[in-house]
């Protein structure tokens, strides 16, 4: 079942920070997040796991509530090059199964 | 990041024909990949679980025999469209587990005549 993600839009001034949620009907292994530009493919940027560990960019962070199975990730500071579409993925079991994804949530940041 | 490449990047055929897109995993081992579909602006549409070895694993609502799924090697898997119609015409992605996390090939975008 794919995951909701909110806000579906975000508008913001550089410099601005914004959160992105995404959350799950069913318990949640894992959550993959992505950013996508227009016309490429989605670009890795970080990955939460049950139990806490987490891996990704130094300049994004994100949190992972297994219990509320929901995941918020913060832009801080934003740059223009953080401009795109981003997305949720789940994983609902380990052992490297696959993603599935929320409908996505498009951020466009301006001078 | 691990590095996964597709090819090739874009493709126009005519109606009728058959369409293979190649996978691969160029510095890790990939004993499952996985196939998206996307439409524009929309979110990324699992198509299928493919398997080193065995048969791919379908998701609900696509057509194995449409979409045909090889993956001969650790490295490689390819996707085959088979009498392509203009409503496959989509952006095709696909993707590899590398430890845990996931990484993407550039896309394949198709468009059929």
């Amino acid at each position: 079942q794919q995951p909701v993600q909110s806000p579906q839009a975000v508008i913001l001034r550089e410099g601005e920070d914004a959160v992105i949620n995404c959350s799950s009907s069913k318990a949640l292994y894992s959550v993959h997040w992505y950013r996508q530009k227009h016309g490429e493919a989605p670009v890795f940027l970080m990955i939460l796991l049950k139990g806490g560990e987490q891996k990704g960019h130094d300049k994004i962070s994100a949190s992972f509530n297994e219990k509320k199975q929901q995941s918020s990730l913060y832009l801080t500071a934003s740059q223009l090059s953080y401009s795109g579409t981003y997305f949720c993925g789940t994983e609902t079991s380990g052992g490297y199964n696959k993603l599935i994804f929320g409908a996505g949530t498009r951020l466009a940041v301006h001078p | 990041g691990a590095v996964v490449s597709q090819h090739p990047s874009r493709v126009i055929c005519k109606s009728g024909t058959s369409v293979k897109i190649e996978c691969r995993s160029l510095d890790f081992q990939a004993t499952t990949m996985f196939w998206y579909r996307q439409f524009p602006k929309k979110s990324l549409m699992l198509m299928a679980t493919s398997n080193e070895g065995s048969k791919a694993t379908y998701e609900q609502g696509v057509e194995k025999d449409k979409f045909l799924i090889n993956h001969a090697s650790l490295t490689l898997s390819t996707l085959t469209v088979t009498s392509a119609h203009p409503e496959d015409s989509s952006f095709y992605i696909c993707s590899a587990r590398a430890s845990r996390e996931q990484f993407f090939g550039p896309g394949t975008r198709l468009t059929v005549l």
